[in-house]
């Protein structure tokens, strides 16, 4: 079992619909949570960050952590067709500095 | 500001031939990170620096692997005697806050 586990997609969305990334996570005592945006053949560029069970709302783009149940998604709002990319889920576990990223999930919105 | 740089952008190499890799942190970054990426994988961690100090290089894959930052600012990785499996984008990070700013990476391909 991978320690981050995404759906690798594709996910196909039209243009102005919600888009929902999922991942899920093995280390229990994981503690900080991110989501990064990679554009083919660039660098993954953060989008957010999570730390504590909930909602974190930053203009279309919504985190929610449930660490009872493992779970980190990102909601996207009105997607654009420049949402497409691939959205990577990183982990930071208690005591450790470096990032655990899951595989990553291909997003496609069609305009 | 500048951003983290990275340097061959491309590198081609021929198996056995040794490498080097240069970052660039973002000015005034204590943390660097190096994760290597293959094609349509997230980026897996390779060694961390605070400062000129590698607290953790548990993930360099053997021995063929190394990494100095000696000056506690640029950073080079390079790789001995590289084969076919070393192929992929290694990409270095500085950290401030908890976040993780990703530079672009290099593409090292071996032939």
């Amino acid at each position: 079992q991978k320690e981050v586990e995404q759906n690798s997609g594709p996910l196909s969305v039209p243009e102005g619909a919600i888009a929902s990334l999922n991942c899920t996570y093995s280390d229990r005592v994981s503690q900080s949570f991110f989501w990064y945006r990679q554009y083919s053949g660039k660098s993954p560029e953060l989008i957010m960050s999570i730390y504590s069970n909930g909602d974190k709302e930053d203009g279309r783009f919504t985190a929610q952590l449930n660490k009872a149940s493992q779970y980190v998604s990102l909601l996207i709002r009105d997607s654009q067709p420049s949402d497409s990319a691939t959205y990577l889920c990183a982990v930071k576990g208690a005591g450790r500095r470096a990032l655990t990223f899951g595989s990553g999930t291909r997003l496609q919105v069609q305009p | 500001g500048a951003g983290v740089s990275q340097s061959p952008r491309y590198k081609v190499a021929k198996r056995g031939q040794d490498v080097a890799l240069r970052c660039d942190p973002i000015s005034g970054h204590v943390s660097l990170f190096w994760y290597q990426q293959a094609l349509g994988q997230g980026p897996e961690f390779l060694t961390y620096f605070q400062n000129e100090a590698q607290l953790d290089k548990s993930g360099l894959p053997s021995d063929r692997f190394f990494a100095e930052r000696p000056e506690g600012s640029v950073s080079t990785l390079k790789i001995q005697r590289t084969q076919q499996e070393d192929s992929a984008v290694y990409l270095c990070a500085s950290e401030y806050q908890e976040t993780q700013y990703f530079g672009p990476g290099t593409r090292l391909l071996v032939l």
